[in-house]
């Protein structure tokens, strides 16, 4: 079957560095996507890698290893806007978005 | 302003009535998706259209059906035979890179 694994929660202090992996087994591989969510909200876009290596976008950083099925998303200087659920998704042979069920990150002053 | 507008905000339902949720989008993108979340859980596909008269059933179609008769619009019901219904349902849309998903606001439904 297809399996994305993510952390349930994780705990990180205002102005540190935070990683949450993901790891994934998939039916091919097409792509690996990072989303933000805010509680009650919609996710919205954060990142996207499909080749192997780190991709940066600001605070933001993304970095994808095909073949260990591992990602994670590593968040500098962290805010306190920064509390929110990730969501780790992966594209699969057909195109098709398999999720997380998403890292909810709390952030403390 | 270009986006994806979810109608209601909340919506309840009482048992064994049909409700229907509204996903309009003028972001001119033929592919649209229904998702649910449950709370702790990720994003399941309901049902997806990649063009206007089509669309196929996603991983828990079931108690629910959907119409595409207009590029804009992609209607969700939830009928009487989805026997939990209690979730947050999220519509999307992408200009046809799959990974790339826009989303409306949501819509949550309770039941009474």
């Amino acid at each position: 079957g297809q399996n994305i694994d993510q952390p349930t929660e994780m705990t990180a202090t205002e102005g540190a560095i935070v990683q949450i992996n993901c790891t994934y087994q998939t039916s091919g591989f097409n792509g690996l996507f990072w989303y933000q969510q805010h509680a009650g909200e919609a996710p919205t876009f954060l990142s996207y890698n499909v080749l192997d290596g780190l991709e940066e976008k600001g605070r933001f950083s993304s970095f994808l290893s095909r073949s260990k099925g591992y990602s994670y998303l590593l968040l500098k200087e962290l805010q306190m806007k920064d509390s929110a659920s990730y969501l780790c998704a992966v594209t699969d042979s057909n195109y098709q978005l398999i999720w997380g069920a998403g890292t909810k990150l709390i952030i403390k002053p | 302003d270009g986006g994806i507008t979810q109608s209601p905000k909340y919506l309840f339902r009482k048992e064994g009535q049909n409700v229907t949720l509204s996903c309009e989008q003028n972001l001119n993108h033929d592919a649209m998706y229904w998702y649910r979340q449950d709370p702790g859980q990720g994003l399941r596909l309901i049902y997806y259209s990649q063009i206007v008269n089509d669309f196929q059933k996603g991983d828990i179609a079931e108690g629910y059906s959907v119409s595409r008769e207009k590029k804009e619009s992609f209607p969700l019901t939830v009928t009487s035979a989805q026997k939990n219904p209690t979730a947050f349902y999220l519509c999307a849309s992408d200009p046809g890179d799959p990974g790339t998903q826009y989303f409306g606001p949501g819509t949550r439904l309770l039941v009474l």
